[in-house]
């Protein structure tokens, strides 16, 4: 049964600094791997999608890489702003089936 | 574009009442599927659909019917509420199953459900 972690479950950072959140997985038999933006009373909103040919995507100043063989993704976030305060989730796959598995996420603070 | 339509966006029920949340996309999607999201649990799979007239369950389905008769729609049914569907549940949807390239998901603005 896949089980995805995030940690921290909290963070709070100073405007402009540049950070990375975590995001491991048990089950490595994945093909891609999502992260999503969550603002408060709100729904997800895709921010990035890799498949695991990519090991990595870029959108603006957002990267996030995947390491199958670790059971590891990570999201890089540059020159931090306000605007990026809200929570961060992961998902990956269940095994080859169409079951997604959520992080419960990490809630990102950004300081001014 | 409209995306991904939820209603309502709140709800009180009192337990064995039945309802339907409702979820309607527009932007011919494959893969359409239902999560409820609880504080400390994070959000779980309910029921999921590959395509019109397939549906599957997730991780969490006891209690919940759902049905696929066209593409567009896929709504969410509770047959006789309990208070631990108290929830907020969101639809999302994908253009390709499996989520290959392309195939980032949808989301819902949420339906927000208390059952006294």
């Amino acid at each position: 049964k896949q089980e995805v972690t995030q940690i921290p479950a909290a963070l709070s950072v100073p405007e402009g600094e540049n950070l990375v959140l975590n995001c491991s997985f048990t089950d490595s038999a994945i093909y891609n791997l999502q992260w999503f933006r969550q603002d408060p009373g709100k729904g997800l909103t895709s921010l990035l999608l890799i498949q695991s040919s990519q090991r990595e995507q870029t959108s603006g100043r957002l990267n996030a890489s995947l390491d199958k063989s670790s059971g590891r993704s990570t999201l890089y976030i540059a020159a931090s702003q306000p605007g990026d305060s809200a929570t961060y989730l992961c998902a990956a796959p269940q095994g080859g089936s169409e079951k997604l598995v959520f992080g419960k996420g990490t809630k990102l603070t950004v300081n001014p | 574009n409209a995306g991904v339509t939820q209603t309502p966006k709140f709800q009180v029920l009192k337990t064995g009442q039945s309802m339907t949340l409702q979820c309607a996309q527009d932007m011919n999607h494959e893969y359409m599927s239902w999560y409820r999201q609880d504080p400390g649990m994070g959000l779980r799979l309910i029921h999921y659909s590959v395509g019109a007239g397939i549906t599957d369950q997730g991780e969490v389905p006891n209690g919940y019917n759902v049905s696929r008769s066209t593409t567009e729609d896929f709504p969410l049914r509770l047959l006789s509420a309990a208070p631990s569907q108290t929830s907020v549940y969101f639809c999302a949807s994908s253009y390709r199953r499996g989520f290959g390239a392309g195939g980032e998901l949808f989301f819902g603005e949420g339906s927000r459900l208390t059952v006294l």
